[in-house]
């Protein structure tokens, strides 16, 4: 069975860096991409990135490169979502999503979901 | 700004049917046959219910339907039951950097 399991909630201060994580279970993880999508209080879904695991190939949405860095490490099939420098606009839950198929461009699979809460 | 526009909300009593559409470009929606669309229950994660602008994967109730037409994708959703009270966003691929974007979303009201 298809898995991706995402770390728990964090409560973070403005300025402080973070990293949440994503593991993929039940597939060859480096064979699908992973997508990270961003949800703010009470707003609708944001793709923010994705990334390949096979190769680290990345692609980041133009509103947030630089702001978060996207990165995996397939000896355990994990996946990243790193901020060096936490804003309180960074609050929001963040899913990690990855393809039905290699080739298909819809999200079957969603993590759970980590909850961002960041004081100013 | 989302690249994707939907009405923000649309409403239907039991048994009705209604439609979500999603407006894009030639550029994402109206360049491929690439469309999904996910249902959102309040506290829960997406649920893909449409992928390829018409297809549903195994275990979706065939109530719910995809279309497009141009740069306009559409979701319907037939028979309205309480059950399908949620947010509803649609995506498709683009050929902008991100490679998906997603519509604003649509909330839906069953009265």
């Amino acid at each position: 069975e298809v898995q991706l399991a995402q770390s728990g909630a964090e409560v973070k201060k403005a300025g402080e860096s973070l990293t949440i994580s994503c593991k993929g279970s039940g597939y060859i993880f480096t064979n699908y991409w992973i997508g990270w999508v961003r949800q703010m209080p009470g707003k609708g879904l944001e793709w923010m990135g994705i990334i390949y695991p096979h190769d680290s190939h990345t692609r980041y949405s133009p509103s947030l490169q630089g702001q978060v860095t996207i990165s995996a490490d397939k000896s355990i099939s994990t996946a990243y979502l790193q901020w060096n420098s936490l804003k309180a606009s960074d609050t929001a839950m963040y899913y990690c999503a990855r393809p039905y198929g290699s080739g298909d461009f819809f999200m079957s699979y969603w993590g759970q979901g980590t909850l961002v809460t960041v004081s100013s | 700004q989302s690249a994707l526009t939907q009405p923000a909300s649309v409403s239907g009593s039991p048994g009705q049917s209604i439609t979500i559409s999603c407006t894009g470009t030639n550029s994402d929606v109206g360049g491929y046959n690439y469309v999904s669309w996910y249902q959102q229950h309040p506290g829960k994660a997406p649920k893909v219910i449409i992928y390829d602008v018409r297809n549903r994967p195994s275990g979706v109730s065939n109530r719910f339907s995809g279309s497009k037409s141009g740069n306009t994708a559409s979701l319907t959703i037939s028979g309205l039951q309480a059950e399908d009270e949620a947010n509803y966003y649609c995506s498709s691929y683009t050929t902008t950097d991100t490679l998906w974007v997603f519509g604003g979303g649509t909330k839906l009201t069953v009265l």
